[in-house]
């Protein structure tokens, strides 16, 4: 079964500093794997996500994250992060169904 | 282009009563899921339609749970009568045929409080 562990549930950073989200997961079929954003009293935003090809998949707002197949992981990471990315981050997988298997959330506070 | 819409956003009910939710997906978007997210848990899939028609409705928690899409546009979901683990904000999604592994739209969801 598939499945995605996002290992840190909230993660306080300051403002300008560099930020890793972990993300692992478990799967059997070809591996599609997205990281969405929700901001606070919004949708869940398409921040970015790799289908194949290069490991390394650039997002918005200056996200980018790194697939790595044998370490099953896709963390997601930004350089230097702003008060507005302050948000909850979902790692997610597609299941062998269609559907997304996501991880339980991220909350990033970024703090000045 | 508009995108998914969703309502109401919130909603509070009384344990027993019927609730129904709401969710247009973009024009022309033929692929429509249901997402549940209980607080504190993942996100989960509900059901997801193409067109008019249930593709898959393995992730909806029991009979309580009606889901229909009338016309292939818009989607409601009904549940009743509600009970109080049915609190949690619902999301639902769309995208086209073919191209969900892009992955797909999401609307605001609608956060659900039974009482």
């Amino acid at each position: 079964a598939q499945s995605v562990t996002q290992l840190d549930s909230q993660v306080p950073v300051f403002e300008e500093a560099p930020v890793e989200l972990r993300c692992n997961y478990s799967s059997s079929v070809s591996v599609y794997l997205f990281w969405y954003v929700q901001y606070p009293n919004q949708g869940l935003q398409l921040l970015l996500k790799y289908l194949s090809g290069s490991t390394l998949v650039k997002g918005i707002n200056g996200f980018e994250a790194e697939f790595n197949k044998s370490q099953t992981s896709f963390h997601l990471r930004k350089p230097s992060v702003h008060i507005s990315d302050t948000a909850e981050y979902f790692c997610a997988v597609k299941g062998s169904q269609g559907n997304l298997i996501f991880g339980k959330g991220t909350k990033l506070s970024v703090k000045p | 282009e508009a995108g998914v819409t969703q309502f109401p956003s919130h909603s509070v009910i009384e344990k027993g009563q019927t609730v129904t939710l709401r969710c247009d997906p973009i024009s022309g978007h033929d692929n429509l899921y249901w997402y549940r997210r209980v607080m504190g848990k993942e996100i989960k899939f509900l059901l997801h339609f193409v067109k008019e028609s249930k593709q898959d409705e393995s992730g909806m928690p029991n009979n309580r749970f009606l889901a229909e899409r009338t016309g292939g546009t818009y989607s409601t979901l009904k549940v009743q009568p509600a009970e109080l683990e049915d609190s949690g904000v619902y999301f639902c999604a769309s995208s086209q045929v073919g191209r969900g592994y892009y992955g797909y739209t999401f609307g605001s969801g609608t956060r659900l409080t039974v009482v």
